[in-house]
């Protein structure tokens, strides 16, 4: 089956700073998102983006299907930020059909 | 507000006991799926559900688990009997029916199997 590959895994950064999440996907895929799990556990979709690029308020998202890659930017951070950062897609094959698997996360510190 | 409403929130059982999560997913999605997730890690997918078929459900232990979806409105996940290992929070999401299945997810039951 398809392989969702997330980087970094852990990410510590100051208030105020920029950073850029990575999810890879070994092939062809119908549809990505990513999502962001608070503190408490509650798991916030932020993008659907398939392709293309996507944007809202301070977050954006890139996904070069050709590449097999997706980029999730995140400027001018704030301590809400803090969680884990996951990637989730759903192959392009017929055998895997509406089946959405997700990576194992970037956890994401923003320090005051 | 549209939401996917998962019961119990939480669960604290012995071992050997039969555990039944139920989620409500939201109303005209057409899939729904169990995630599983174990200390803050990766969500790890148990079954999931399109038109209340059965897709998938290899990621489940299957001497233990069961889930069905008897109706549109619920979902229900068992494991029968449960062990410390499968403590967890078990999570529900459902996909709307536009093709794009983007997925809106139920707050979780924490389930503890002492």
């Amino acid at each position: 089956g398809i392989q969702v590959e997330q980087s970094p895994p852990d990410l510590i950064l100051q208030e105020g700073a920029n950073s850029t999440l990575r999810c890879n996907f070994s092939d062809s895929v119908n549809n990505l998102q990513w999502f962001h799990q608070n503190p408490w556990g509650q798991l916030i979709n932020l993008f659907y983006i398939p392709s293309g690029t996507k944007q809202n308020g301070r977050l954006s998202a890139t996904t070069v299907a050709t590449e097999r890659y997706s980029l999730l930017y995140i400027s001018s951070s704030q301590t809400t930020d803090s969680g884990v950062y996951f990637c989730a897609v759903e192959g392009a094959w017929s055998s895997s059909a509406s089946k959405i698997i997700f990576g194992s996360g970037t956890r994401l510190s923003i320090r005051p | 507000d549209a939401r996917v409403t998962q019961t119990p929130r939480h669960k604290v059982t012995e071992m050997g006991q039969e555990v039944t999560m139920r989620c409500q997913p939201i109303l005209g999605h057409n899939t729904v799926f169990w995630y599983r997730q174990t200390m803050m890690q990766g969500l790890e997918l148990l079954a999931y559900f399109r038109n209340r078929a059965p897709l998938d459900d290899s990621g489940m232990p299957k001497d233990r688990f069961s889930a069905e979806m008897p109706d549109a409105t619920l979902a229900t996940l068992k494991i029968q009997p449960s062990e410390p290992r499968d403590s967890a929070v078990y999570f529900c999401a459902s996909g709307n029916p536009a093709g794009a299945n983007v997925l809106t997810f139920g707050a979780g039951s924490r389930l503890t199997v002492l």
